[in-house]
């Protein structure tokens, strides 16, 4: 079975600090990679994916993620982060060997930005 | 554009009643999943339609939970005799067919078990 693993489970940055965000995940196979974000009181959303291609993806609100496949990993990047980057991320994989596609989600990690 | 749409937001109720959870997706989206997320467990995966074929039940913890799709659209999860673990929000993601369709979330329902 897959899992995936987020690092840190609270991050505290002031504004303007750099964030990376540890994900790894155990599968052998073809994986597409997702970030999702959660802000207070709002749904999950999109942040970013990976199905295949450049391994480095960008995503909305600067926010950008390197697929690295010998560590399996796909770590969240930002280079400047702000007030309203406060919000809890996932990460979650996705394989091809499950029929029903579901994702498969870290626990979480929630970010909280000092302004 | 609509999106995935949740009923209710919150639900609370006593301890061995039946809920039933509503999910209406995205128009067109064929997939539809069902999530829950609970404290010390995170998002885990309980059921998935997909069009007409049979759902992947996988998921489910325990009998006592059950989801149908009517008309390939909106979707019911029930929970029987629920008990306090159950508590938890319940999420609904829908999506196009297929691998490579990312899946978009809806609001979820609070649920609270007395």
């Amino acid at each position: 079975a897959q899992s995936v693993s987020q690092h840190n489970h609270h991050v505290i940055l002031s504004e303007a600090a750099s964030l990376e965000l540890g994900c790894n995940y155990s599968y052998g196979g073809t994986v597409n990679l997702f970030w999702y974000v959660q802000y207070p009181g709002q749904h999950l959303q999109l942040l970013l994916k990976y199905f295949s291609g450049d391994p480095l993806v960008k995503g909305i609100k600067g926010f950008e993620a390197e697929f690295i496949k010998s560590k399996f990993s796909f770590n969240l990047r930002k280079p400047s982060v702000q007030w309203s980057d406060t919000a809890e991320y996932f990460c979650a994989v996705q394989s091809s060997g499950a029929g029903s596609y579901q994702l498969t989600f870290g626990k979480g990690t929630k970010l909280s930005v000092i302004p | 554009g609509a999106g995935v749409s949740q009923s209710p937001s919150n639900k609370v109720t006593e301890k061995g009643k039946d809920v039933e959870l509503r999910c209406d997706p995205i128009s067109g989206h064929t997939a539809l999943y069902w999530y829950r997320q609970s404290l010390g467990q995170g998002l885990e995966f309980l059921i998935y339609f997909q069009g007409n074929s049979a759902p992947d039940k996988s998921g489910l913890p325990s009998d006592r939970f059950s989801a149908e799709r009517t008309g390939g659209s909106v979707s019911t999860l029930t929970i029987q005799r629920t008990q306090q673990e159950d508590s938890a929000v319940y999420l609904c993601a829908s999506s196009l067919l297929g691998f490579n369709q990312p899946q978009h979330f809806g609001d979820g329902t609070r649920l609270s078990i007395l």
